[in-house]
C-alpha cells in the first residue's frame, strides 16, 4: 500500500526565499507530525495536527515556519524568508489515531532543504 | 544533558556479527521506546516498539529495555551487508512526541 510521500525530495532555495514542502500521509491517518532533522542529528519535533487541526505547535523554531493541513489530508511546511540554519531534512509522519499517544509514526523519505 | 544519548559511531562489523546498539536517557517519565532504521536519503523506517522494561524479539532483532538503569538495546543477529543503516532509538512518556537520538551508523561488511 502506498505510504507517507513527500515532495518535492530535494529543494535549493536561496537565503531569502521562502519554500513549500508538501506532504501525502497514508491515507485515513488522522494524526500528522512534521520533524527537522540536521546533518548528522536525529528528528526533532515540529508541530502536530490532528486532522485539519494544528494541536501542536511548540517545536517550530520561529515565525517563519507555519505549518497546514487545511482539509484534514495533505500538509503544507512553509518557510518564509529562508535561512543558511534552516537547511536541514524536513521529514513527515502520519499516524491513524487522535492524540496518537505513543502511537506508531509512519515517515515519508523527507525533503532535503538546501538554502544558498 | 541530552534526553536520549546514542554514539553516533561508526559501527563497522562483519557479516554474521551480533550487533548491540544502545541509548541511554534521563527522563524516567518515558515509558515507550522505538528503534527505528534509517537508509541513507530515506526516512526512519519502524523495526521495533517496546513498552516499559523487558525484551522483545522479531526475527533476527530483539529490544531490551532496563528502565532501572535508563538503557536500552537492540540486538541484530546473523548481521547482514542490507542492515547497514543509520539506527535511531526514540523514545516517549505517552505522548505523540517522540524524543529521538542521534542516531548510530552501522557497517557490515561482506
Amino acid at each position: 500500500g502506498a505510504g507517507v510521500s513527500q515532495s518535492p525530495r530535494y529543494k535549493v532555495a536561496k537565503r531569502g526565499q521562502d519554500v513549500a514542502l508538501r506532504c501525502d500521509p497514508i491515507s485515513g491517518h488522522v494524526s500528522l507530525f512534521w520533524y527537522q532533522q540536521a546533518l548528522g542529528q536525529g528528528p526533532e519535533f515540529l508541530t502536530y495536527f490532528q486532522n485539519e487541526a494544528q494541536l501542536d505547535k511548540s517545536g517550530l523554531p520561529s515565525d517563519r515556519f507555519f505549518a497546514e493541513r487545511p482539509e484534514g489530508s495533505v500538509s503544507t511546511l512553509k518557510i518564509q524568508r529562508t535561512q543558511q540554519e534552516d537547511s536541514a531534512v524536513y521529514l513527515c509522519a502520519s499516524s491513524p489515531r487522535r492524540l496518537a499517544g505513543a502511537d506508531t509514526q509512519y515517515f515519508g523519505p523527507g525533503t532535503r532543504l538546501t538554502v544558498l | 544533558q541530552k534526553e536520549v544519548e546514542q554514539d553516533p559511531g561508526p559501527l563497522s562489523v562483519p557479516e554474521g556479527a551480533i550487533v548491540s546498539l544502545n541509548c541511554t536517557y534521563s527522563n524516567s517519565a518515558f515509558q515507550y521506546f522505538m528503534w527505528y532504521r534509517q537508509y541513507s536519503r530515506k526516512g526512519p523506517e519502524l523495526l521495533m516498539y517496546t513498552y516499559s522494561s523487558g525484551n522483545k524479539e522479531d526475527g533476527r532483532f530483539t529490544a531490551q529495555v532496563d528502565k532501572s538503569s535508563k538503557y536500552i538495546s537492540l540486538f541484530i543477529r546473523d548481521s547482514q551487508p542490507s542492515d547497514s543503516a543509520t539506527y535511531l532509538c526514540a523514545m516517549s512518556g505517552g505522548t505523540y512526541k517522540y524524543i529521538f537520538g542521534t542516531g548510530t551508523r552501522l557497517k557490515v561488511l561482506a
